[in-house]
């Protein structure tokens, strides 16, 4: 079972709030990601990061940033949250080694809703 | 660009085999990948195929991989409605394979 855990797993907040995304995984992986996920199910890669102090942008333009100064840690933030922003966001982590070559561990997701 | 497609539904009775089939266009690709994801969960891996191969079988699951059409698909036999899920099709992005590229899913629906 993976160890990759995402907070909260839920999320309702109004339009302008600030908000974070928490992501840790304990398997000391060097590679990590965000995914947003349409109600129509299409995952699309908003941001990953190489290692500690290495973030890239995905290839959907995200308004959100992301931040990666521990290992273990990969928060995503929204400034000003939007109803736009509404959609499950899912955090992945990976390293080269391991059982499956490149295989990433996905967390459960968090489900946020802007009203 | 690179892209991998998929049907988006399949419909299919208990006990009856599913087939999901995807299509993918970077014939670089090392790895391809089959993912599974159940209502309001993250995506689990299911199984995977080296692109040296044509395929693999693991239990009730089997995977065929014909390079030369860029197309993979998953048998899963003898199907449960512990199967109804989503199913997203991966291949590896670039050649570090920092980052995968998923398709849009088959949404699989046993019915008893």
């Amino acid at each position: 079972e993976a160890d990759i855990y995402q907070t909260p797993r839920y999320l309702v907040i109004g339009t302008g709030k600030k908000i974070t995304l928490e992501c840790s995984q304990t398997m000391g992986h060097d590679k990590m990601y965000w995914y947003q996920q349409d109600p129509g199910m299409e995952l699309h890669l908003i941001h990953y990061s190489y290692g500690v102090n290495s973030t890239e942008k995905g290839d959907l333009s995200s308004e959100s940033t992301v931040s990666r100064i521990r290992t273990e840690h990969f928060p995503l933030t929204l400034e000003s949250a939007r109803p736009s922003h509404t959609s499950q966001y899912l955090c992945a982590s990976s390293t080269r080694t391991g059982r499956t070559p490149y295989e990433q561990y996905f967390g459960p997701g968090t489900r946020l809703t802007v009203t | 660009g690179e892209d991998v497609e998929q049907s988006l539904f399949l419909s299919v009775r208990e006990g009856d085999s599913s087939v999901i089939n995807c299509t993918y266009t970077d014939s670089s690709s090392t790895y391809l990948y089959w993912y599974k994801q159940e209502p309001g969960a993250g995506l689990q891996l299911l199984t995977y195929i080296f692109s040296n191969m044509d395929m693999k079988q693991d239990q009730r699951l089997t995977v065929l991989l014909n390079k030369k059409d860029k197309h993979l698909s998953l048998r899963i036999a003898d199907t449960q409605t512990g199967d109804s899920a989503i199913y997203f099709c991966a291949e590896i992005a670039n050649q570090a394979g920092t980052a995968l590229i998923f398709g849009k899913g088959t949404t699989l629906s046993v019915s008893s």
